[in-house]
């Protein structure tokens, strides 16, 4: 069954602290990874993705890796905001049927505290 | 303004009533996709449609039910079969066949069933 396990569920920060957020996943075959963030009652936003052949990848303060051999992923928050605050969901592309099917993480809770 | 749009954000049904959520996007995104979120679970798939005029049933799909009669709008109907209706409901469009298929959400509308 493909899956996505996100931790920890939840975690809190002080300001200006850096954190990092896991994802492992067992989704076969494998498109691409992504991160996205949703603020509490909005809709999820797409921070970075990732295909197979890439290990890195950055957006300002978040950087995102993939390990494809051991399926992980991870995303580094660096000098945490306030409004970093918000659920971070990882979501794996599998192909199928000439599209690509998601599947979602149930997501890690940060909390920044001032 | 580019975007994808839901409304209402809020919305209250009695038991055994059928209601529509609207979703709506001015982003020419041939696919778009209906998810459930509930506390502390991942986005589940309830309908998606690639194109005009066809439709797909998700990983949830039973209560509900979808129509695409134009390109720009893919209204949810959760209707009184659905048993545990009450929850956070996200449309997402993108474009149908797309590798980095980044798919943009909506705000979303939180129906509350009474």
């Amino acid at each position: 069954k493909n899956q996505v396990e996100q931790s920890p569920q939840s975690l809190i920060i002080l300001e200006g602290k850096n954190c990092t957020l896991q994802c492992n996943y067992t989704v076969s075959p494998f498109s691409n990874l992504r991160w996205y963030k949703q603020d509490t009652g909005r809709g999820p936003v797409s921070l970075t993705i990732m295909t197979f052949s890439e290990n890195t990848k950055s957006n300002g303060r978040y950087t995102a890796t993939l390990d494809a051999d051991t399926k992980q992923s991870s995303l580094h928050i660096t000098a945490s905001q306030l409004s970093d605050s918000a659920s971070y969901i990882c979501v794996v592309s599998m192909p199928s049927g000439g599209s690509y099917i998601p599947t979602f993480g149930r997501g890690t809770s940060l909390i920044v505290h001032p | 303004d580019g975007g994808i749009t839901q409304s209402p954000k809020y919305l209250f049904r009695k038991e055994g009533q059928n209601v529509t959520l609207s979703c709506e996007q001015n982003l020419n995104h041939d696919a778009m996709y209906w998810y459930r979120q509930d506390p502390g679970q991942g986005l589940r798939l309830i309908y998606y449609s690639q194109i005009v005029n066809d439709f797909q049933k998700g990983d949830i799909a039973e209560g509900y039910s979808v129509s695409r009669e134009k390109k720009e709008s893919f209204p949810l109907t959760v209707t009184s079969a659905q048993k545990n209706p009450t929850a956070f409901y996200l449309c997402a469009s993108s474009i149908a066949g797309g590798f980095y298929n980044e798919q943009f959400f909506g705000p979303g509308t939180r129906l509350t069933v009474l």
